[in-house]
């Protein structure tokens, strides 16, 4: 079964605590990207790695971290700086100019 | 700093209907615009990616249009159905998104009710 797998689906976190969320894809694509979505808003970009052991922050990247040591592999860390972790995340992955998405991860923190 | 615009933010349509959704973007210099679709608590689905040198994209009963000059897309949708019940986003890359640099501005979204 190919393409893009997140997990978990739903995750739970209470206020102050780390957590990671996993992006794989075996698709053989070299970009890969993190996005939130809130209700009412659009996508907003989180980070987004071009190329292994590469990544670049995009428009709210304060309270996230990533790495990306694998490939197939690129895992976004909400840390507890983040001040609203609780929202939607999607993980994304590139060829040519087209993006696709995997199912995403809802994340609720109390 | 690129924008998108979505309008309406929700559509509501009888079955069959056959209906436009919008998007405008506010910088011109655009090289592509791609059309997701999203059905509720799931992840994007790419429906159409049009490049800057097309006018049209066609796939089935969708069809996607650009007016670069005019800074808009339009998605038109034929004989809707109450599967297509979705939200619709547009996206596109800034102007300054090109090589090892390139990311997707998004829309906010359509979302269409197709009634049986």
């Amino acid at each position: 079964d190919g393409g893009i797998t997140q997990s978990p689906k739903y995750l739970f976190r209470k206020e102050g605590q780390n957590v990671t969320l996993s992006c794989e894809q075996n698709l053989n694509h070299d970009a890969m990207y993190w996005y939130r979505q809130d209700p009412g808003q659009g996508l907003r970009l989180i980070y987004y790695s071009q190329i292994v052991n590469d990544f670049q922050k995009g428009d709210i990247a304060e309270g996230y971290s990533v790495s990306r040591e694998k490939k197939e592999s690129f895992p976004l860390t909400v840390t507890s700086a983040q001040k609203n972790p609780t929202a939607f995340y999607l993980c994304a992955t590139r060829t040519g100019y087209e993006q696709y998405f995997g199912p995403g991860t809802r994340l609720t923190v109390t | 700093k690129q924008e998108v615009t979505q309008i309406p933010a929700a559509l509501s349509v009888p079955e069959g209907e056959n209906l436009v959704l919008n998007c405008s973007f506010t910088d011109s210099a655009i090289y592509n615009l791609q059309w997701f679709r999203q059905d509720p608590g799931k992840g994007l689905t790419s429906l159409l990616l049009i490049q800057s040198s097309q006018r049209e994209q066609t796939s089935g009963r969708l069809n996607a249009s650009l007016d670069k000059s005019s800074g808009r897309s339009t998605l038109y949708i034929a004989a809707s159905q109450p599967g297509d019940s979705a939200t619709y986003l547009c996206a596109v890359p800034p102007s300054d998104s090109g090589g090892s640099n390139y990311k997707l501005t998004f829309g906010k979204g359509t979302l269409l009710t197709v009634n049986p």
